[in-house]
């Protein structure tokens, strides 16, 4: 069974750090780019990072740039998310995806994790 | 404000049609960038719907389709069932930001 199961997620003080895993299995991990995707409390989807499969390819949203790090270990069959200087409004259930496309930059996700949940709060 | 702009809320009696229009500009679906839709239930993964504008993944009842017009997207849904109650997303890539953009997300209600 195709799977992306997401961990990590918890309650960190504003301008703490959290490190969000994802590990992939039933498919050939190092053949698919991966993205994460948040959904804020009461909020739509927001994109938040992009990586390719070899992991030379890297973006991130505005709004995270510069204080998130999407990485992967393809021999682990696992993406990361290195979160610092967290804010409020950091606040959002994070998804990891599957990345498809048919052309470049036409990119849609079909497989998800169920999320992982991340509170900034004091 | 999401760059994309879907209506927050349609609703349709059982065995009725719905749709729900994805509204954006020159810089996204204008440009000609495909449109992609998604379902998604409270404190689940979402699910692929529809991809590049039209095709259904494996497994998707063709009870959904998609289509594009313009700066436009829908999603249709016909024969509605009380499973179809859920949030739908729409999803591009806006050439303006750099980046892939949802739209606001519609809440699909079953009367």
């Amino acid at each position: 069974e195709i799977q992306l199961v997401d961990s990590g997620g918890g309650l960190v003080q504003p301008g703490g750090s959290l490190r969000l895993s994802c590990a992939a299995s039933g498919f050939t991990f190092s053949a698919y780019s991966m993205k994460w995707v948040r959904q804020a409390p009461g909020k739509g989807l927001e994109w938040v990072s992009y990586i390719t499969s070899g992991g030379r390819t890297i973006y991130y949203a505005d709004s995270v740039k510069g204080r998130f790090t999407i990485s992967r270990d393809n021999a682990k069959n696992s993406l990361y998310l290195q979160m610092n200087s967290l804010r409020d409004e950091d606040t959002a259930i994070y998804y990891c995806a599957r990345v498809r496309a048919t052309t470049t930059p036409n990119y849609y996700m079909d497989v998800w994790g169920k999320g992982t949940t991340v509170t900034v709060s004091s | 404000q999401s760059v994309l702009t879907q209506p927050p809320s349609v609703s349709g009696a059982p065995g009725q049609r719905v749709t729900i229009s994805c509204t954006g500009s020159s810089s996204n679906i204008g440009a000609g960038y495909d449109v992609h839709w998604y379902q998604h239930l409270p404190g689940t993964a979402p699910k692929l719907l529809i991809y590049d504008n039209i095709n259904r993944p494996s497994g998707v009842p063709d009870r959904f389709s998609g289509s594009k017009s313009g700066t436009s997207a829908s999603l249709a849904i016909t024969g509605l069932q009380a499973e179809d109650e859920a949030d739908y997303y729409c999803q591009s890539y806006d050439s303006s930001l750099s980046g892939w953009v949802f739209g606001g997300g519609t809440k699909l209600t079953v009367l």
